[in-house]
């Protein structure tokens, strides 16, 4: 079983376009994470939910949406996507902050 | 607020060369410091934590609270080493990578 699986896992699309990046973890964990990387390989959280509330919110555009529908999903929604929006967006969930991360694939995001 | 320095961006060695990943962090209270890896288009995976204080595929960290270090460690790399490796400090609410280190494990 993946312990935390997201979903689609590349996805290419037009600038101006929204779009959506499922996760789902099976974990039982009470944390989830949204990370981005980008391509130099540099990982910069973007978000950090406990419990379905949000947490930590790094200065990300408000064009991305966080939305835990409950403490298993923690979805990412894009509006208006620009070309800048390309990048590796990794799915997480770990048991309290202090303890393993453990990460999804990771959806590969192309705005053309 | 903490941070965490990974000074090298690429990292070359021969297969049976010893590696050490350099690892720097800042912050004022007592952190847990973690090893991550990421082969080639897969996902992240934890190596190693130090508050375990276990070998994994042959690499050590040692916390150094005086130098705020956990640099990473092996004695014979190889070739499989070949990788992304990112150090993160997990505090309260919040985990900080580093911006990582690829290391080339040359045959």
């Amino acid at each position: 079983d993946t312990a935390v699986s997201q979903t689609p896992k590349y996805l290419v699309t037009q600038m101006g376009n929204d779009k959506s990046i499922k996760c789902e973890q099976n974990l039982g964990h009470d944390t989830m994470y949204w990370y981005k990387q980008d391509s130099k390989k540099f990982l910069k959280i973007m978000f950090s939910y406990n419990n379905k509330e949000l947490i930590i919110n790094e200065t990300v555009p408000n064009r991305f949406s966080p939305k835990s529908p409950d403490k298993a999903h923690l979805n990412l929604h894009i509006n208006s996507l620009e070309l800048g929006d390309s990048a590796v967006y990794f799915c997480a969930g770990s048991r309290g902050a202090g303890n393993t991360i453990y990460f999804g694939e990771g959806s590969w995001l192309t705005v053309v | 607020a903490q941070r965490v320095t990974q000074p090298e961006k690429l990292l070359s060695v021969f297969k049976g060369a010893p590696v050490e990943l350099k690892c720097n962090y800042s912050y004022s209270g007592s952190p847990e410091l973690f090893w991550y890896v990421q082969y080639s288009r897969q996902r992240l995976q934890l190596l190693l934590r130090h508050i375990s204080r276990e070998s994994i595929k042959g690499f050590t960290a040692d916390l150094n609270k005086g130098e705020t270090s956990f640099h990473l460690k092996k004695p014979f790399a190889q070739e499989e080493d070949s990788a992304m490796y990112y150090c993160a400090i997990h505090a309260y609410q919040k985990v900080t990578f580093g911006t990582g280190t690829k290391l080339q494990v040359i045959p």
